[in-house]
């Protein structure tokens, strides 16, 4: 079966730290790679995606994201994190053939402090 | 751009009674909506998948009886807590996409908290 699984489950930084979440999947055929971001009392919001091309992936408010097939792995980074970026972060993987059947990490809280 | 509703945003009920969720396209048509429960500090688990006009598909081991979902129409789905138990606690996520590649929106979620 699919999993997805997200190491950091809390992290906390100060302003201005870089940022590197990290998200493994197990699934061997073809995937597409998701991060979702959710601020406080928000709805989940998409950060970025990979589907093919360029494993190197630039999403929205400076994240990107290198998708290794080898490693499995589609870690999430920022190079400078403010504090507005407080939120729950999610890695999902739809191997279903772009069906929008997602599966989910168990999400990362990143709390940055001022 | 796309927004998705869901209504209510929580709810608190008796054991033994029924709630119903609902889950809204609010400028697109969503042929297909899925539904999600997240547990506390836990990942989104997906329940099932509902198309406009068919029967919902159910992950394995979700309850159909329990947890009855419909798509009468290409912008609502609803999803029906039956008989409701205090285990059933949880926040429910909806998320719903129109045709083809179109984009996956999620909804704001519904905390329901059974008594």
């Amino acid at each position: 079966a699919q999993s997805v699984s997200q190491h950091n489950h809390h992290v906390i930084l100060s302003e201005a730290a870089s940022l590197e979440l990290g998200c493994n999947y197990s699934y061997g055929g073809t995937v597409n790679l998701f991060w979702y971001v959710q601020y406080p009392g928000q709805h989940l919001q998409l950060l970025l995606k990979y589907f093919s091309g360029d494993p190197l992936v630039k999403g929205i408010k400076g994240f990107e994201a290198e998708f290794i097939k080898s490693k499995f792995s589609f870690n999430l980074r920022k190079p400078s994190v403010q504090w507005s970026d407080t939120a729950e972060y999610f890695c999902a993987v739809d191997g279903s053939g772009n069906t929008g059947k997602l599966i989910f990490g168990q999400g990362t809280t990143l709390q940055v402090k001022p | 751009g796309a927004v998705v509703s869901q209504h209510p945003s929580w709810v608190i009920c008796k054991s033994g009674t029924s709630v119903k969720i609902e889950c809204r396209s609010l400028d697109f048509q969503a042929t297909t909506m899925f539904w999600y429960r997240q547990f506390p500090k836990q990942s989104l688990m997906l329940m099932a998948t509902s198309n406009e006009g068919s029967k919902a598909t159910y992950e394995q081991g979700v309850e159909k009886d329990k947890f009855l979902i419909n798509h009468a129409s290409l912008t609502l789905s609803t999803l029906t807590v039956t008989s409701a138990h205090p285990e059933d606690s949880s926040f429910y996520i909806c998320s719903a996409r129109g045709q083809g590649n179109s984009p996956l929106h999620f909804g704001n979620g519904t905390r329901l908290t059974v008594t």
